[in-house]
């Protein structure tokens, strides 16, 4: 079975610090999906990325990057120089490839930015 | 442009009254799917269609049912309402599961 597991319940950092969120999912699949949404506080669920398992090469959007190692079944997620704006909850997902399943969450981890 | 809208926004209701939540996506995807979250358990499936007439239960499906009649609808019916089905409702769509979804503005439904 597929499991999606975000050990960090909730992270505050202060505003500028860099912050990484964890996501470690588990899946007998050799071809899959990997996704991160965001919840910010006005509660709507917004896509970020979408990861496929053949391709393991790190990606930077912005002040955002995500960091694939199949070898610890990772695909964890940094802020650099956080803001206030990142403050949300962070969903780490999974989807194996045939889509004949649906999509798996982890349970979120809380991002508070204080400044 | 394409959306996914669900209503209503915010619903309180009475113990043991059927409550429907509506579900409504012009994206013209076959996959749609029901989620609520709750504080500490984050997003759980209640329900899902692959197609028109397709329904499937997810993990948390008791008390819940949907119906598939056209490819653009899936209503959610809370058949009689209880406290514990308090929370935030999420519809969903996707034209496949690796594409990722397409989320509504979800449903706070309080049963009182």
């Amino acid at each position: 079975a597929q499991k999606v597991t975000q050990a960090q319940t909730e992270i505050s950092v202060v505003e500028k610090e860099d912050v990484t969120l964890d996501c470690v999912y588990e899946t007998r699949d050799t071809t899959y999906y990997l996704f991160w949404y965001k919840q910010p506080p006005s509660g709507e669920l917004v896509f970020l990325i979408r990861r496929n398992s053949f391709d393991e090469q790190n990606e930077i959007s912005g002040r955002y990057s995500w960091n694939f190692q199949k070898s610890t079944s990772s695909f964890n997620f940094t802020i650099t120089a956080s803001q206030v704006v990142d403050s949300a909850v962070y969903f780490c997902a999974l989807s194996e490839a045939t889509g004949n399943t649906p999509l798996v969450f982890g349970k979120g981890t809380r991002l508070s930015v204080i400044a | 442009d394409a959306e996914i809208t669900q209503s209503p926004r915010h619903k309180i209701t009475e113990t043991g009254r059927q409550v429907t939540l509506a579900c409504h996506q012009t994206w013209n995807h076959n996959n749609m799917f029901w989620y609520r979250q709750d504080l500490g358990h984050g997003l759980r499936l209640i329900h899902y269609s692959y197609g028109v007439q397709d329904t499937n239960k997810g993990e948390v499906s008791d008390g819940y049912s949907v119906s598939r009649s056209n490819t653009e609808d899936l209503p959610l019916t809370l058949e009689s309402a209880a406290s514990s089905q308090t929370s935030v409702y999420f519809c969903a769509s996707s034209e496949q599961g690796r594409y990722g979804y397409t989320f509504g503005s979800g449903t706070r439904l309080t049963v009182v």
